[in-house]
């Protein structure tokens, strides 16, 4: 079965530090994988998807099957990044798995 | 203004009653979903329609029927509402299926 892990719950980290949010899946085929996040009083929102490999408001995560891992980095955090950042799985015509998620905290 | 719209924001309703969330794209998007969040944020799909017809069913209870009158609306209609119902309730949309998926803004329900 598909399955998403995001170990932290919360993260909290200065402004100015860089920042890795985690994110462990198992899937022993070729899944697409997506980082969603979702801002204070906002809807959920695509933020970037391993397939097109950009860097969105310097987030960038690389797909490492080795590790089974779509990290999430930054480095540079701003208190605007401050949110809850979910990762999530697709294969096929499967559903979207989500990770719980992982809220992270800038402090200035 | 393009994007997915949810009616209501917020629904607080007592348990044992019926009640409905609405769900509109205007995207042009063949296939939506509804997705539940719970208390502690864990998100989960609850159904996926593609061009009008289920695709996705997962383990939900059969008090949530959902409804698609046309591609562009798929409507979530629960009966007997219970305390664990409580949640926040999204809508998505997307042009197909391993692609990027649009929220709306949830609806909060409150089940007292």
């Amino acid at each position: 079965a598909q399955r998403v892990t995001q170990p932290e719950k919360l993260l909290s980290v200065f402004k100015g530090a860089p920042v890795e949010l985690k994110c462990n899946y198992s899937y022993s085929g070729s899944p697409e994988l997506f980082w969603y996040v979702q801002y204070s009083r906002q809807r959920l929102q695509l933020l970037l998807r391993h397939i097109s490999r950009e860097s969105i408001k310097g987030f960038t995560a690389d797909l490492n099957k080795g590790e089974t891992s779509f990290h999430l980095k930054k480095p540079f955090a701003q208190e605007e990044d401050s949110a809850m950042y979910y990762c999530a799985l697709q294969s096929g015509n499967t559903p979207l798995v989500f990770g719980k998620g992982t809220r992270l905290s800038v402090i200035a | 203004d393009t994007a997915v719209s949810q009616t209501p924001k917020y629904l607080v309703t007592q348990m044992g009653n019926d009640k409905s969330i609405k769900c509109e794209q205007n995207l042009g998007h063949d296939t939506m979903y509804w997705y539940k969040q719970d208390s502690k944020k864990f998100l989960k799909i609850m159904f996926s329609y593609n061009n009008k017809e289920l695709i996705i069913n997962e383990t939900v209870p059969n008090r949530f029927s959902p409804k698609s009158p046309d591609k562009a609306h798929l409507n979530l209609h629960i009966n007997s509402l219970e305390l664990g119902d409580s949640a926040v309730y999204f809508c998505a949309s997307s042009q197909g299926q391993r692609v990027e998926q649009y929220f709306g803004p949830g609806t909060r329900l409150t089940v007292t």
